[in-house]
């Protein structure tokens, strides 16, 4: 997978947004960025992914750079149950869809 | 949709035996689904990748003869632990592929195996 940059921990306030940043710079043009949270002794949860355009369902919006070299997920409004590690994961086009996970980051949504 | 299942969720059992998870896709066809392993605060650990039909691949490190996998169906996944030992003690996960939504993967709850 390319390889992806995110800090290992954030706080958010309930209610507030989370934005959780991502980098991604040798990302290839066909490559997808993926979203993934897991909730503790939880499977992976899948949230959101994009190629080039902005993406927004129903769980988050994901905003990613022109140089698609960055991305940023976004929880518009945070509760308490968003607390997980979220991982951005951009798989390799050759590895057959296999996801690696890194160390993702811990968000921690705080009354 | 895009539901994953796998049983059992939780297993305890003696060093020296083998234990069974099985991981479904209970609402689409999967040809391709994954195996994860993850120990205590550490982050998933791809183990191998399960196609339908054909022999699994396995990760650099994972013995393939102590970690069978068996991909009979479209829906179905097994992964048989073979001569279980207290270090096979670890939550494994499953994964499935849904080649419709743009290879999305979809993860089942995990099954945690306890060896004593």
């Amino acid at each position: 997978d390319a390889k992806t940059t995110q800090p290992p921990s954030m706080d958010c306030a309930e209610g507030r947004a989370a934005n959780l940043p991502c980098n991604h710079s040798t990302i290839s043009g066909n490559e997808y960025v993926y979203w993934y949270r897991q909730i503790h002794s939880q499977g992976p949860q899948y949230i959101i992914h994009g190629l080039k355009n902005n993406e927004t369902n129903e769980m988050a919006s994901l905003i990613i750079t022109e140089d698609r070299k960055s991305s940023t997920l976004i929880l518009p409004h945070a509760t308490l149950r968003d607390t997980a590690v979220y991982y951005c994961i951009v798989p390799r086009l050759s590895n057959t869809g296999k996801l690696i996970f890194g160390q993702g980051t811990t968000l921690q949504v705080k009354p | 949709g895009a539901v994953v299942s796998q049983h059992p969720s939780w297993v305890i059992c003696k060093s020296g035996t083998s234990v069974k998870i099985e991981c479904r896709s209970l609402d689409f066809q999967a040809t391709t689904m994954f195996w994860y392993r993850q120990f205590p605060k550490q982050s998933l650990m791809l183990m191998a990748t399960s196609n339908e039909g054909s022999k699994a691949t396995y990760e650099q490190g994972v013995e393939k003869d102590k970690f069978l996998i068996n991909h009979a169906s479209l829906t179905l996944s097994t992964l048989t632990v073979t001569s279980a030992h207290p270090e096979d003690s670890s939550f494994y996960i499953c994964s499935a592929r849904e080649l419709a939504r743009q290879e999305t993967q979809y993860f089942g709850p995990g099954t945690r195996l306890l060896v004593l």
